[in-house]
This record gives structure tokens, sequence and C-alpha cells, in this order.
């Protein structure tokens, strides 16, 4: 298994501003995902973290939109820049398993006014 | 790209057995995993079958088709708790698509 801590857990920021969210993991994994959710929604991949690398970016998602750094092989971050109400959702970060398995960090919910 | 269909909800009682489809498309398949959501929490993983056939995990069993690109979710004697949201996962290369969740709700 797998812990995942990331923070905030939730904020509510102004339009135009950026935020940055943090995923630690307790053990060393070789890709990170972030992932975000709607409100009522699916969840859909925004991009791959690696270590060492640049990220890989999902159709629809630029990177001076979501920039994500990933210094070492236990921790990520993804900032949302110029935000704006359409943001407005759950960021999940989530690494995987050997076994397929996917586990993800308990999320942040952005609110943008 | 990547599409994969699920019934949107589904309602049953306490005790009974839902059956949850999803058929998929998508390019580079290996598999298909079910995840679990309670409102306000994180997708947790259910199940993962990269073979055909039936994989049981206690009142949880998932089942897989590949000719079919098709795999379904049984939950048996269902519990209140079981209410939640369902979704079903493709592994293609080394990411996982979803589908668009399937909430179930479960009656006393």
């Amino acid at each position: 298994s797998a812990v995942i801590s990331q923070k905030p857990s939730r904020d509510i920021c102004q339009r135009g501003t950026s935020l940055t969210i943090q995923c630690q993991v307790d053990s060393q994994v070789t890709m990170m995902f972030w992932y975000r959710q709607q409100p009522g929604q699916s969840l859909t991949l925004i991009a791959t973290a690696n270590q060492g690398s640049e990220a890989t970016y999902e159709s629809g998602f630029v990177i001076d939109k979501f920039p994500i750094s990933r210094p070492n092989l236990t921790f990520s971050t993804l900032t949302v820049s110029n935000m704006s109400p359409e943001d407005s959702s759950i960021y999940l970060c989530s690494v995987q398993l050997r076994t397929g398995e996917l586990f993800f960090g308990e999320g942040s919910r952005l609110t943008v006014l | 790209g990547q599409s994969l269909e699920q019934p949107s909800e589904v309602t049953a009682v306490e005790g009974a057995i839902v059956q949850i489809n999803c058929t998929y498309q998508t390019s580079g398949f290996y598999g298909l995993s079910w995840y679990q959501q309670h409102d306000g929490g994180a997708p947790t993983f259910l199940s993962y079958n990269a073979l055909d056939g039936l994989e049981e995990t206690g009142r949880f069993s998932s089942f897989l088709s590949r000719s079919d690109s098709y795999g379904y979710l049984l939950l048996q004697e269902l519990q209140m708790k079981d209410s939640a949201s369902y979704f079903c996962a493709a592994h293609n290369d080394y990411k996982l698509s979803f589908g668009a969740g399937t909430t179930v709700t479960v009656r006393a």
C-alpha cells in the first residue's frame, strides 16, 4: 500500500491567483499522477509527474496552466495558475503500485470566486 | 482515444445483488480496474482484472471479457455502506482512464 499526504485539503481562491498543491508519498515511486474531478464528475488525468524529467500532460492540459514539479521520488507539486471559476474542482494526487492498484491522496478541494 | 461506458445510477435494497456493466474502447488495453468513492472521499481500489474471467474479493466480484471489451462489477449482499460511486478504469500504457461512474444507492 501507499500513504499519500496532500495539502491543502481545501481552499477558497480569488480569480486570477495561483495555488500550489503538495503531494507527499511514504515510499519512493517512479511516477505520480495528478487528476482533476469536477463536482459529480469522473476523474480526468491532468499529467504524469516523472522524477528527473518534465511532466507528461494529457490532451487539454498545458504546462503554463498546470506547472508540475517532481524534485524527488516521494514528492510532487501541482500549481493551478491564473485561476478562474471553471478551475473549481477537486485535485487528486495518486501513485500506482506494481500490482496496478492506484492509491489516491484525500484530494484538494478548490473553490475559485 | 479512450472511452468507457457505464450506467449513471443504480438503486437497490439491502441484501440485493447489483451488477454494474462497463464497456470500453481503448488502445493499448491491458486490464480493467474498479474503484469505489464515497461522497467527500478519495477513490479506493476494489479489484483488477488483467485476464478474462471472474475475480472474487469478499462480497465484490469483477469480471472481464477482452474479446467483448466488457467487464462488470458484482456487488452482493448489499449493505447501506455500499452506497457510493463506482468507477471502472481501463489500464493502457502506464495510466488509467476512468468511466463516468455509477452512483449506487442502497435503500433499507
